[in-house]
């Protein structure tokens, strides 16, 4: 089973500002990784597929980058929707598919 | 519009069983692979299990093996997951998702979610 880690945990971040979020797999996934972000009391919702490709209606401020085992999700000038909960998942080698534990983008 | 409607969760004892259901419509739906993701409270994601378009083929997590059964009808637009010796760890908010188009390896990798049916168990 390939284990996801992400972090930081908690990332505060203030509006108009750039934040990183890192994504490490356990062995490579090749570039078959997603992110979902999660705000609360809501579902998932896809922002990036195979690595760096923006899903239906995702705004540019959102890129995603690596490859292997080391992944980023950047998100350029964080705007007050943004703050939410952010897990990468790959889908490279499965069963099982695998998520990161997330991480948390609070406002500073 | 993809729409995903779960259905069937509760409270149940332990041990006992649920059967989650998930409408879906605005796509083809037998021409995608559909999965159920599980969050337990205040927690992260958890896959639990796919299939494929046409239901012959299927994949659980260790955690659910032997007790969750998934299943699909592909007349009535609807995935099911059948839940069996029901654990407390099973607590969590279930989600049906439908697989990415762009997922060539039919793994089933989320693209659209369904907003969840909470399933709790205890006694």
């Amino acid at each position: 089973e390939i284990v996801m880690t992400q972090s930081p945990a908690t990332l505060s971040v203030s509006p108009g500002e750039r934040a990183t979020l890192s994504c490490r797999a356990s062995q490579s996934v090749s570039g078959n990784l997603a992110w979902y972000q999660q705000k609360p009391g809501q579902a998932p919702r896809l922002l990036i597929y195979e690595t760096s490709t923006r899903a239906t209606g995702i705004p540019a401020r959102f890129t995603g980058s690596g490859s292997g085992t080391e992944f980023t999700l950047t998100i350029s000038s964080l705007q007050s929707e943004d703050f939410a909960v952010y897990f990468c998942q790959q889908y490279h080698n499965w069963p099982p598919l695998t998520f990161g534990g997330g991480t948390k983008v609070e406002f500073k | 519009e993809v729409q995903l409607l779960e259905s069937g969760g509760g409270l149940v004892p332990p041990g006992g069983s649920l059967r989650l259901s998930c409408a879906a419509s605005g796509f083809t739906f037998n021409s995608f692979v559909m999965t159920w993701v599980r969050q337990a409270p205040g927690k992260g994601l958890e896959w639990v299990s796919r299939i494929s378009d046409s239901g012959g083929s299927t994949h659980y997590a260790d955690s659910v093996k032997g007790r969750f059964t998934i299943s699909r009808d592909n007349s009535k637009n609807t995935v099911y997951l059948q839940m069996n010796s029901l654990r407390a760890e099973d607590t969590a908010l279930y989600y049906c998702a439908k697989g990415g188009s762009w997922d060539y390896s039919g793994s089933g990798s989320p693209a659209d979610w369904g907003q969840g049916t909470q399933v709790t168990v205890s006694s």
